[in-house]
C-alpha cells in the first residue's frame, strides 16, 4: 500500500508570492487532514476533509489559505499571498474509519 | 492555550535504560491518546495508543500509562536503543471531533550508546 505523498518536499518563496502544496492520500481513505508545525512548536490542526467536503476548517489561520480536495482524491493547500509567519512544515494525513492516521513526510515552506 | 503539554523539550538516556516521556492534558473530553515518533525530514509515525477506558497499554518495548484523574500520560521505552532517538509527540482526540488530533510540542529523545 502506498503511503501519503506530499510535494514539494521543500519550497522557498518570497513574501507576497503564491504557493500550492499537494497531498495524495492513501487510496480509499475518505478522511484527509492538514496540519502545520511552526518553529518547532506543536503540530496544529488546520482542516479536515471527508471525501471532497470540508468537515472542519476551524484551524485555518486566515483567508489567505485555501484548501480543496478534488473528487475526494488528492488535496491542495494554497497560500496566497504568503507571509513570513506562514513558514513551517505542513503535514497531510489520511485515515480510513478507524483511529489510525498515516502522515506524509511534510512540505517545508520557507517564506523569505 | 495548549490543551496537550509536553513540558520536557529534550531527554537524554543511556542505551539499555528506561526512557520516560510525559504528557499532560487539560481537556476532559479527550478519550483517546496516541504517541507518535518523528525522525528529521519525515512525517510522524504512529507508535502506540490508549483509550480512556484503559490505564495501560503495552506493545513490545513500549508501554503507555494513562492517569485520567491527573490528566497525565506517559510513554515508557524499555530498554532504550539508539534507534529510538527521535522527537516524540503526544496527541489526543475526542469522540465526535472527527478524530482531529491535538498535539503536544514534542520531546526530543536522545539515546546515548
Amino acid at each position: 500500500e502506498a503511503g501519503v505523498t506530499q510535494f514539494p518536499s521543500h519550497s522557498v518563496i518570497e513574501k507576497g508570492q503564491t504557493v500550492t502544496l499537494r497531498c495524495d492520500p492513501i487510496s480509499g481513505h475518505d478522511n484527509l487532514y492538514w496540519y502545520r508545525r511552526v518553529m518547532g512548536k506543536e503540530i496544529k490542526f488546520l482542516l479536515h476533509f471527508v471525501k471532497e467536503s470540508k468537515q472542519d476548517e476551524s484551524g485555518m489561520p486566515n483567508n489567505r489559505f485555501l484548501a480543496e480536495r478534488t473528487g475526494g482524491t488528492y488535496s491542495t493547500l494554497k497560500v496566497q499571498p504568503a507571509e513570513l509567519e506562514d513558514s513551517g512544515v505542513y503535514f497531510c494525513a489520511s485515515r480510513s474509519n478507524g483511529y489510525g492516521y498515516t502522515f506524509g513526510s511534510g512540505t517545508r515552506l520557507t517564506v523569505v | 492555550d495548549q490543551q496537550v503539554k509536553q513540558n520536557s523539550p529534550s531527554l537524554s538516556v543511556q542505551e539499555g535504560r528506561i526512557s520516560i516521556l510525559n504528557c499532560d492534558y487539560t481537556n476532559s473530553m479527550f478519550d483517546y491518546f496516541l504517541w507518535y515518533k518523528k525522525y528529521p525530514a519525515e512525517g510522524p509515525t504512529f507508535l502506540i495508543s490508549i483509550s480512556s477506558i484503559k490505564d495501560k497499554n503495552e506493545d513490545g518495548r513500549f508501554t503507555v500509562f494513562l492517569n485520567k484523574s491527573a490528566k497525565h500520560l506517559s510513554l515508557h521505552i524499555v530498554p532504550s536503543q539508539p534507534g529510538d532517538s527521535a522527537v516524540y509527540f503526544c496527541a489526543a482526540s475526542a469522540s465526535g471531533s472527527a478524530r482531529q488530533l491535538t498535539f503536544g510540542s514534542g520531546t526530543q529523545l536522545t539515546v546515548l550508546p
